[in-house]
């Protein structure tokens, strides 16, 4: 079975500035990654997701994320953060082939101050 | 294209009633999944369709959640009787699986109080 671990619960930063969320996962076989976004009262949005290919993926809202297969990692970035990025931020994993549910990890508040 | 359609988005009941939970897949799509969020927990997948088949039940938490799809354009979740530790955001999504990683869109979720 697969695993998703966010290790950051709450992630406070100011406008403008750059923000790193970190993803790790844990699988014994191949997976595909996703990164969806939540914000107040709403559901789940996709921003990204990496199946194949190259390992950076770009999403909306100029996020991108970096699959590090070594590492076990997904970790998403933005390199200047808005106001209207106040939301929360889940990782997931399914694994390649048949299946396809997805694993969520537990997610991480991003809360950008003015 | 109207997404994915959920109703209610809000309910409250009693503990011991029951409770029914709808959802509309995105026309064409083929998979449909139903998600409880709770602050404990996170997400969690309870069950989900190909198909209109169920696939997956190993999420339900036990015999008083069933989900049913009908047809490909309708799904229930139904809670009886309904207990204060089922409180959560139910969230529907659907899909159209292809090759694999296929993006789930999710529903605006409801809200469920059992007092």
């Amino acid at each position: 079975a697969q695993s998703v671990t966010q290790l950051d619960s709450q992630v406070p930063v100011f406008e403008e500035a750059p923000v790193e969320l970190r993803c790790n996962y844990s699988s014994s076989v191949s997976v595909y990654l996703f990164w969806y976004v939540q914000y107040p009262n709403q559901g789940l949005q996709l921003l990204l997701k990496y199946l194949s290919g190259s390992t950076l993926v770009k999403g909306i809202n100029g996020f991108e994320a970096e699959f590090n297969k070594s590492q076990t990692s997904f970790h998403l970035r933005k390199p200047s953060v808005h106001i209207s990025d106040t939301a929360e931020y889940f990782c997931a994993v399914t694994v390649t082939g048949s299946a396809r549910q997805l694993t969520f990890g537990s997610g991480t508040q991003l809360t950008v101050l003015p | 294209d109207a997404g994915v359609i959920q109703s209610p988005r809000h309910e409250v009941t009693e503990m011991g009633q029951e409770v029914t939970l709808r959802c509309k897949p995105i026309s064409g799509h083929n998979s449909l999944f139903w998600y409880r969020q709770t602050m404990m927990r996170g997400l969690e997948l309870l069950i989900y369709f190909n198909n209109n088949v169920p696939i997956d039940d190993s999420g339900m938490p036990e015999d008083r959640f069933s989900a049913k799809m009908p047809n490909a354009s309708f799904s229930t979740l139904k809670i009886q009787p309904s207990e204060p530790r089922d409180s959560a955001v139910y969230f529907c999504a659907s899909s159209l699986p292809r090759t694999g990683g296929e993006t789930q869109y999710f529903g605006p979720g409801t809200r469920l109080l059992v007092l």
